[in-house]
């Protein structure tokens, strides 16, 4: 079974530029995250999809960040502009669902996008 | 809110010995999950074993489990037979119930596995 797929798998650019990170989740996942995991911490989560709606986006800067999941499968995740603080790696997971009956909803990973804005 | 934390930025342990990872969480919700999770250089967050918090036995795969001491609110990691492929970072993370997925993530274990 193939895994979480990221692209790319670095970037380089310079602040006030844009740009764009893909993921491909788990066949048959309903469940697609993606979480910013800055150097020396956990990863916290940015937004929430269920199928293609947004589930919970609290921690996600709305005014340079973006992300959409279109027909319910791979989803984009944008920022514009970027700021030095945005230097991260950017991890995209799934799960099967939302897991909201009980907590044991296993998220699955996939290798990440590290971003470095000069 | 929730909270996890683990005390060792860093850890060394021999080849085929054992070795603890410390986790201790912050929750007043009765029904939460915990994970660890291993992250090795290449970035990809592994998933390694689940504990409930109403699970009666503590959780075990393979060389993994997980020591759970629910009044205290630890889920220490402990590794057996360590090998060299275990080189990476840990990271313990918990998942309250009716909450959206959102898993809260401590800061991470370096584990370096030595000869």
């Amino acid at each position: 079974e193939a895994g979480v797929a990221q692209s790319p798998r670095y970037k380089i650019i310079e602040k006030r530029q844009s740009v764009a990170f893909w993921c491909n989740p788990i066949s048959g996942h309903a469940t697609l995250y993606w979480y910013q995991q800055i150097l020396g911490q956990g990863p916290k989560l940015l937004i929430q999809f269920q199928n293609n709606g947004v589930v919970d986006d609290s921690q996600l800067p709305k005014d340079r960040f973006s992300a959409e999941r279109l027909k319910g499968v791979d989803s984009t995740l944008k920022i514009q502009p970027a700021k030095l603080e945005d230097s991260a790696v950017y991890l995209c997971a799934s799960s099967l669902a939302g897991g909201r009956e009980t907590p044991k909803n296993i998220q699955y990973f996939g290798a990440g996008t590290r971003l470095s804005v000069l | 809110a929730q909270k996890i934390t683990q005390t060792q930025p860093g850890m060394f342990v021999q080849e085929k010995e054992a070795v603890t990872l410390d986790c201790t969480y912050d929750t007043s919700d009765p029904s939460y999950g915990l994970f660890w999770y291993k992250q090795p250089s290449s970035g990809e967050m592994i998933f390694l074993i689940y504990q409930g918090s109403y699970d009666q036995q503590n959780a075990t795969e393979g060389r993994y489990s997980l020591n759970f001491q629910k009044a205290r609110k630890s889920a220490n990691l402990v590794i057996s037979a360590s090998q060299l492929g275990d080189s990476a970072m840990y990271f313990c993370a918990m998942r309250v119930t009716g909450t959206a997925s959102k898993l809260t993530f401590g800061t991470g274990t370096r584990l370096q596995v030595t000869l």
